[in-house]
């Protein structure tokens, strides 16, 4: 049982380039999010999804865009890069009751330069 | 904003001493109140959890503390080890959320040999 997988762990780009953060998981959680992750700042909620095909923006979505085509995967896309979004990046999935928690990813490490 | 506020920023410990990371949260309602570890290169774990109606939680070394009219909350790790050197995030979870949490923003914690 793999749990929340994603790719890739490390990236470097280019101010003004795109890429897509991968995120997928096998334990068939509806609910799934995209965090960020800055030094001294906590984890802030960039999107979130209940389920496929419903997707919602939370704290910092500005500059990110979500899809969730189906239960396993949950990527996130980064347009037009900027320094701002260096960061490091978790996934997260869980079910509906609070009691379960959330299940992370090992995070993916972006530096934009 | 919903906000959870956490201190210290980082703590060192000696081994077999108490550890304790506090939290207080503002406003809003809160269902749930998870307290996450994560180890250098991890993602965040859940640890422990209470609900906002239960004074006192202990798994093992591991005790929340909950003081509903101050609206804190506390982590006490009793006899702390050196493998407990982590980073300590609490977590809320608002009422009616669809389970997103709002985390603080972290203690590190080094307990010496």
């Amino acid at each position: 049982n793999a749990g929340v997988t994603q790719t890739p762990k490390f990236r470097i780009l280019k101010i003004g380039q795109s890429m897509t953060l991968q995120c997928t998981q096998d334990m068939n959680h509806n609910y799934m999010y995209w965090y960020r992750q800055d030094p001294g700042m906590g984890l802030k909620l960039i999107y979130y999804s209940v389920g496929a095909g419903i997707t919602d923006k939370g704290e910092v979505p500005n500059g990110y865009n979500v899809s969730r085509s189906t239960t396993e995967d949950f990527p996130l896309r980064l347009e037009l890069a900027a320094p701002s979004q260096t960061s490091v990046y978790f996934c997260a999935s869980s079910l509906r009751q609070h009691r379960y928690g959330y299940t992370f990813g090992s995070g993916t490490r972006l530096t934009v330069v | 904003q919903q906000q959870v506020k956490q201190s210290p920023q980082s703590l060192i410990v000696q081994k077999g001493g108490i550890s304790i990371i506090n939290c207080a949260y503002e406003n809003t309602a809160f269902d749930y109140f998870p307290w996450y570890q994560q180890f250098p290169g991890k993602g965040p774990a859940l640890l422990i959890a209470i609900r906002p109606d239960v004074s006192e939680k202990k798994e093992g070394r591991f005790t929340i503390s909950f003081n509903k009219s101050a609206k804190q909350f506390s982590l006490h790790i009793m006899d702390s080890q050196p493998g407990d050197s982590a980073t300590y995030f609490c977590a809320a979870i608002p009422s009616g959320a669809t389970n997103k949490l709002i985390f603080g923003t972290g203690t590190l914690l080094a307990v010496q040999p």
